[in-house]
């Protein structure tokens, strides 16, 4: 069993939908959670973190920390094209000895 | 531009061979960190180096190796390449040895061919 799993989609939405992107896990020592975001032929940019459980939100976007369903979410309100990508959650113990990322979920968000 | 310099872009090569590939850190990052990216596994970590010296290991295969010279570039040498190691490789930095930043900055990558 991976240490974190993610639907890798794709997920194909019209513009101005609201999206959700999940991820669940195994390791109840995860405290810091992460949302990067992968555009085609690029590498992965941070989004947003959060450390425990709760929510953040940042603009159009909203993460989710359910640490006693081991489940994290990212929203995303008012999608728009530019937000085509990959995200990848990614997760890590609170010594930060290694980060561990999800597959990834495609998004398409259609004009 | 991430700030994070990698270098070739692309690399097509034979089974059986070696190559080097080349990261250079963000300005005043001294972390670096190599991942390979499928799409079938994602991202895997592989290895990071802080200051010069090996600080953690992930899932790195004994024909891969790698440093971090004094410039604080580093450099991923992988060997007895088979079709398998035909996937994304990137760098990573940060400017601590633990990630209290909360991430990394990647590179673009680099894409490895194997024939």
């Amino acid at each position: 069993q991976k240490e974190v799993e993610q639907d890798p989609g794709p997920l194909s939405v019209p513009e101005g939908a609201i999206v959700s992107l999940n991820c669940t896990y195994s390791n109840s020592a995860f405290q810091y959670f992460m949302w990067y975001r992968q555009y085609s032929r690029k590498g992965p940019e941070l989004l947003m973190y959060t450390y425990s459980s709760g929510n953040k939100e940042d603009g159009r976007f909203t993460a989710q920390v359910d640490k006693s369903s081991k489940y994290i979410s990212l929203f995303i309100r008012d999608s728009q094209p530019s937000d085509s990508a990959t995200y990848l959650c990614a997760m890590s113990d609170r010594n930060f000895n290694k980060f561990y990322f999800g597959s990834g979920t495609k998004l398409n968000v259609k004009p | 531009d991430s700030g994070v310099t990698q270098t070739p872009k692309h690399l097509i090569t034979a089974t059986g061979q070696r190559v080097t590939l080349r990261c250079s850190p963000r300005s005043g990052d001294l972390s670096v960190y190599w991942y390979q990216q499928s799409l079938d596994q994602g991202l895997q970590f592989l290895i990071q180096y802080y200051n010069g010296e090996e600080r953690a290991k992930g899932n790195i295969l004994e024909r891969f190796s790698a440093q971090q010279f004094p410039d604080l570039h580093s450099e991923l040498n992988l060997s007895s390449l088979e079709l398998g190691d035909s996937v994304l490789y990137f760098c990573a930095s940060s400017v601590g040895d633990r990630l209290y930043n909360y991430g990394y900055t990647f590179g673009s990558g680099t894409r490895l061919t194997v024939v």
